[in-house]
This record gives C-alpha cells, sequence and structure tokens, in this order.
C-alpha cells in the first residue's frame, strides 16, 4: 500500500511568485492535514479535511495561502504570492475516517519551501 | 489551547546508554499524547501513543513513555540507545476527537558510537 506522497520535495522560488503543494493521502483515508515547520520550530498545524470539506484551517497564516481538496481525494496548497517568512518544510498527513482511526496520522515526507 | 514544550532541542548520548527525552504539554481539557520518530529523509512515523488504560506504553524497538497528569509530562526514555536510534522526536498533544494535533519543536537524538 502505497503512504502519503508529496510534491515536489523541494521547491525553491522568489519572493512574489507563487508555488503549488501537491498531496496525495493514502488512499481511502478521509482526514488529511496540513502542517507546517518553520526553522526547525514546533510543526504547527494549517488545517484539516475531512473528506473534501475543510473542517478546521484555524492554522493558515493568512489569505495567501490557499488550500483544496477537490473529490476528497490529494489535495493542493497554493501560496500566492510567497513571503520570505513562508519558508519551511510543509508536512501532509492523513488518517481513517472518524470512528475507524487509532489517533496515528501517517505523514508524508515533506516539501521544502525556500522563498528567497 | 494545547501547547507541547520540549526543552531539549538536541540530545547527544553514546551507544548503549541510557536516554530521557522531555515533553510537558498544556491543556485544559484532556488530551491524547504520542511520540513520533522522523528518521533522516523520511517522513514522521508513530513511535507509542497514550490514550487510555495503563500510564506506561512501550514501542516496539525499546523506547517507553509515561504519562504523568500530575506534571503533565509525557517523557520518552530508553534504558540503552543504538545508532539506529539516531533521529528527530517529536512529542505531541491532540484531543480526543484528533482534529487537530499539537507538536513540539523536536528532540534531535544523537547516538554516538
Amino acid at each position: 500500500e502505497a503512504g502519503v506522497t508529496q510534491f515536489p520535495s523541494h521547491s525553491v522560488i522568489e519572493k512574489g511568485q507563487t508555488v503549488t503543494l501537491r498531496c496525495d493521502p493514502i488512499s481511502g483515508h478521509d482526514n488529511l492535514y496540513w502542517y507546517r515547520r518553520v526553522m526547525g520550530k514546533e510543526i504547527k498545524f494549517l488545517l484539516h479535511f475531512v473528506k473534501e470539506s475543510k473542517q478546521d484551517e484555524s492554522g493558515m497564516p493568512n489569505n495567501r495561502f490557499l488550500a483544496e481538496r477537490t473529490g476528497g481525494t490529494y489535495s493542493t496548497l497554493k501560496v500566492q504570492p510567497a513571503e520570505l517568512e513562508d519558508s519551511g518544510v510543509y508536512f501532509c498527513a492523513s488518517s481513517p475516517g472518524q470512528g475507524l482511526g487509532t489517533g496515528e496520522l501517517f505523514f508524508g515526507e515533506g516539501s521544502r519551501l525556500t522563498v528567497l | 489551547a494545547q501547547s507541547v514544550t520540549q526543552l531539549d532541542s538536541q540530545v547527544p548520548v553514546f551507544e548503549e546508554a541510557p536516554v530521557e527525552l522531555r515533553c510537558n504539554y498544556s491543556s485544559s481539557v484532556s488530551v491524547y499524547l504520542f511520540w513520533y520518530v522522523q528518521y533522516p529523509n523520511q517522513g514522521l512515523q508513530l513511535l507509542l501513543k497514550y490514550l487510555s488504560g495503563s500510564t506506561l506504553v512501550e514501542s516496539i524497538n525499546g523506547f517507553e513513555a509515561e504519562f504523568n497528569k500530575s506534571q503533565t509530562s509525557f517523557h520518552l526514555r530508553k534504558p540503552s540507545v543504538h545508532i539506529s536510534d539516531t533521529a528527530e522526536y517529536f512529542c505531541a498533544v491532540s484531543e480526543y476527537n484528533f482534529n487537530k494535533f499539537y507538536f513540539g519543536s523536536g528532540t534531535k537524538l544523537n547516538v554516538k558510537p
């Protein structure tokens, strides 16, 4: 069974440009989460999808960030326009639907974003 | 809101020595507790978790953690580490609905020969 995959693994862009990160969760997982780790600090919650619906997007920093999960499968996280402080590692994680999971999150390897 | 504190950013230790990675949390509600590990060039993996029952939980590779409600701690221990334990370890808490997890800043365990 394939794990959570993220693309790209590393992206280097200039301030003001746009970047789109993609996450493919484990097949059948209803829950999809985006997290971000900036400069070795704590891993911070960005948002949570249940299927195609945003359950909680309280961690999204501002309106330059847009996450989508059309059809309840893969998800994209777009940053437009990117700022220097957006640099960090963006993690995607998935888990089975409510009542089916045990609290374990399955993580991708992360997408490292560097904004110059 | 919940928060997780991992005071030690790096812990160097010699092979076969014991180790303790500290984790304290702050929460106004009851939570579940987790330790995740990230090996080089890999994603985070669940190491162990406390949901209920015995406050001492163990992993398959010899780590253990004890939930201490009065001290709001969930320290991770191993009596004898191996080179292969070199990784970054993250403590995390979640409310009962698993909708949101709060992670600490991580502790890099560096096991030296």
